[in-house]
């Protein structure tokens, strides 16, 4: 079965940088576009980032362009994100999420990243 | 772009039907039929329920329907269950994503 699961997250001082794993497995990874999507404490999901299958496109939020970075490894069916710069509105549960070109069919557990000093 | 407009809360008694409306504009809901609707219990990851507006994935009961009307998407579902008490989001799929801010159902 379908399985994402993410890591890294955790407390972090404004300014500084963290990056986010999602371990993939059930499914041919590299066939699949995938997303971070983000949920601050008490709101709504907001869409961060996607890469396209081959890694070789990357959209972003405009609140995070320039400072947040998309990545895969096929090879290891992980997909990351690089998370620089971090500000205190970027406290969130970070989920990734497999594509199916129109919605997402698969969400991980998610992980929470606090930015605070 | 903004987000899409849902109400924030709604609420029903076991068997009966509810509808969650899903307000956007004519670039997004509009455009496409690239609607999808999540569940979410609190503290838990989102899960899909309805994709392309209607259709529904292998193992999501029947009770739950989804429909189109020009720039409003519409989530329905009949028969509520005690266990159908979660928030319910949104979502446009089209040139970027964007999500509705979410409607908490209460079955009373």
């Amino acid at each position: 079965q379908v399985q994402l699961v993410e890591s890294g997250g955790g407390v972090v001082q404004p300014g500084r940088s963290l990056r986010l794993s999602c371990a993939a497995s059930g499914f041919t990874v590299s066939r699949y576009g995938m997303h971070w999507v983000r949920q601050a404490p008490g709101k709504g999901l907001a869409w961060v980032a996607v890469i396209s299958y081959d890694g070789t496109k990357k959209y972003y939020e405009d609140s995070v362009k320039g400072r947040f970075t998309i990545s895969r490894d096929n090879s290891k069916n992980t997909l990351y994100l690089q998370m620089n710069s971090l500000r205190a509105e970027d406290t969130a549960v970070y989920y990734c999420a497999k594509d199916s070109m129109s919605y997402f069919d698969y969400w991980g557990q998610g992980t929470l990243v606090t930015v605070s000093s | 772009q903004s987000a899409l407009t849902q109400p924030a809360s709604v609420s029903g008694s076991p068997g009966q039907s509810i509808t969650i409306s899903c307000t956007g504009t004519s670039s997004d809901i509009g455009a496409y039929n690239y609607v999808s609707w999540y569940q979410q219990y609190p503290g838990k990851a989102p899960k899909l329920m309805i994709y392309e507006v209607s259709h529904r994935p292998s193992g999501v009961s029947n009770r739950f329907s989804g429909s189109k009307s020009g720039n409003t998407a519409s989530l329905t579902i009949s028969g509520l269950q005690a266990e159908d008490e979660a928030d319910y989001y949104c979502s446009s799929y089209t040139s970027s994503v964007i999500f509705g801010g979410g409607t908490k159902l209460t079955v009373l």
